[in-house]
């Protein structure tokens, strides 16, 4: 279909609670991304599947974060407990595939707000 | 290692001038270099990217030069415009491992063009 999108698009929550951010890839992108995006910083790399595998864990900031992928598509990534810090743009990206170096689309993002 | 330094952080340029703005890196291991421009409330987008193998690759008005002896690379806008005001994001990315199609990201330079 369209663009790769996220949701919510906004989410404040209060400290110690947990949250759960959604990324539907562009159709038939076998390649999804999570970064984030902490205010006046660069794109921070969390985790990258292929298919529904993760290979590559190395940037999750704890082990509070996880993420998951099901049936090659829609990934969530949770955050359990949170707190302040974890307050940031949350971006998702897709690639068509991982053979070379393949343009990444981006999502709008959530912007997360832990109070 | 992984390191990507971006700078400045801000550029302000008059309508019609040059807009430059530079990275280095440190990891050999990159060979992919993209640029990302981001507008307020939207994720980056793909702007244009070289890889090592040439020394520039120009698209329109964007101009990447590359300097593989000096692990340096830069984003030449000519001919600015006020629609070019930006946050830009340099990138770079290295094949292979557990680490493919995974970037690396600049600090952001945001870009104000002047009508």
């Amino acid at each position: 279909g369209a663009g790769v999108s996220q949701s919510p698009s906004n989410k404040v929550t209060e400290k110690g609670k947990d949250v759960e951010l959604r990324c539907d890839p562009i159709s038939g992108h076998t390649a999804l991304y999570w970064y984030r995006q902490s205010l006046g910083q660069g794109l921070e790399f969390l985790i990258y599947f292929q298919g529904n595998s993760a290979p590559d864990k190395s940037g999750l900031p704890s082990d509070r974060f996880s993420a998951e992928r099901t049936g090659g598509s829609v990934s969530t990534l949770t955050i359990q407990r949170t707190q302040q810090e974890d307050s940031a743009v949350y971006l998702c990206a897709s690639s068509f595939r991982t053979g070379g170096h393949n343009e990444q689309f981006f999502g709008p993002g959530t912007r997360l707000t832990v109070l | 290692q992984q390191q990507v330094k971006q700078s400045p952080q801000s550029l302000i340029v008059q309508k019609g001038g040059i807009s430059i703005i530079n990275c280095a890196y440190e990891n050999t291991a990159f060979d992919y270099f993209p640029w990302y421009q981001q507008f307020p409330g939207k994720g980056p987008a793909l702007l244009i990217a070289i890889r090592p193998d040439v020394s520039e690759k120009k698209e329109g008005r964007f101009t990447i030069s590359f300097n593989k002896s000096a692990k340096q690379f830069s984003l030449h806008i000519m001919d600015s415009q006020p629609g070019d005001s930006a946050t830009y994001f340099c990138a770079a990315g290295a094949a292979g491992g557990t680490s493919y199609g995974k970037l690396t990201f600049g600090q952001g330079t945001i870009l104000t063009v002047h009508p």
